[in-house]
């Protein structure tokens, strides 16, 4: 059974570029939670999906969106890139019927490098 | 807002040496609470969680009791191994909300 999967492992972009992340949840879970980690920090959550609508948003601006497809997988966009969006991205995923306070499954995540 | 404050680290131990890792929270309703532990190169993993006050959880020898009275978390484990050298995190997510809130992390190495 495949945990929860990202894609890509890597990226770099320049200031000012659009970026698009991928999730695909661990199977038997249709909620996806996404997190910010800078270098040295804990996650920050940026946002949770729940039956392909956001639910629930952390402290994070406009420039970041996000989707969530039928099959429960789930994207994440980052606008108008800045260096300090610079982080590791962490795709989570929790089981169907948890309720969203069960443990979360994480993704290796994508390291994005701004320039 | 929700917070969790993590002692900081690094935490430097030989091996078979007791381990604690404080967490303290603050929440305005009854949170879940969970550690999270990341070894180099991987992504997080649960360690053990807890969701209402006094119950203890526990995973590989490590243990952690819910004290709603102190607002604490702690992490303990009786005899550490190299292999545990990695990076933990606190979390808790407030009932009401989805929002998962996750502490800086504390590093531990641990010296054979």
């Amino acid at each position: 059974d495949a945990g929860v999967t990202q894609s890509p492992t890597h990226l770099i972009k320049t200031r000012g570029q659009q970026v698009t992340l991928r999730c695909s949840p661990k199977s038997g879970h249709d909620t996806v939670s996404w997190y910010q980690q800078a270098l040295g920090q804990g996650p920050q959550f940026i946002f949770q999906y729940y039956e392909e609508e956001e639910r629930q948003r952390g402290n994070f601006p406009d420039r970041f969106s996000g989707h969530q497809f039928p099959n429960y997988s789930s994207e994440l966009n980052v606008n108008a890139l800045l260096l300090g969006d610079s982080a590791l991205y962490l795709c989570a995923s929790s089981p169907i019927g948890a309720g969203g306070y069960n443990e979360q499954f994480f993704g290796p995540g994508t390291r994005l490098t701004v320039l | 807002g929700d917070s969790v404050t993590q002692m900081e680290g690094p935490v430097t131990l030989s091996e078979e040496a007791f381990l604690t890792i404080n967490c303290t929270y603050t929440a305005t309703g009854y949170p879940s609470l969970f550690w999270y532990v990341q070894y180099p190169g991987e992504g997080l993993q649960l360690l053990l969680k807890a969701t209402k006050a006094d119950d203890k959880g526990s995973n590989k020898g490590f243990e952690a009791t819910y004290r709603k009275e102190t607002t604490s978390f702690h992490l303990e484990k009786g005899s550490v191994q190299v292999s545990d050298s990695a990076v933990y995190f606190c979390a808790l997510v407030d009932s009401g909300t989805y929002k998962y809130i996750f502490g800086t992390g504390t590093r531990l190495k641990v010296l054979a």
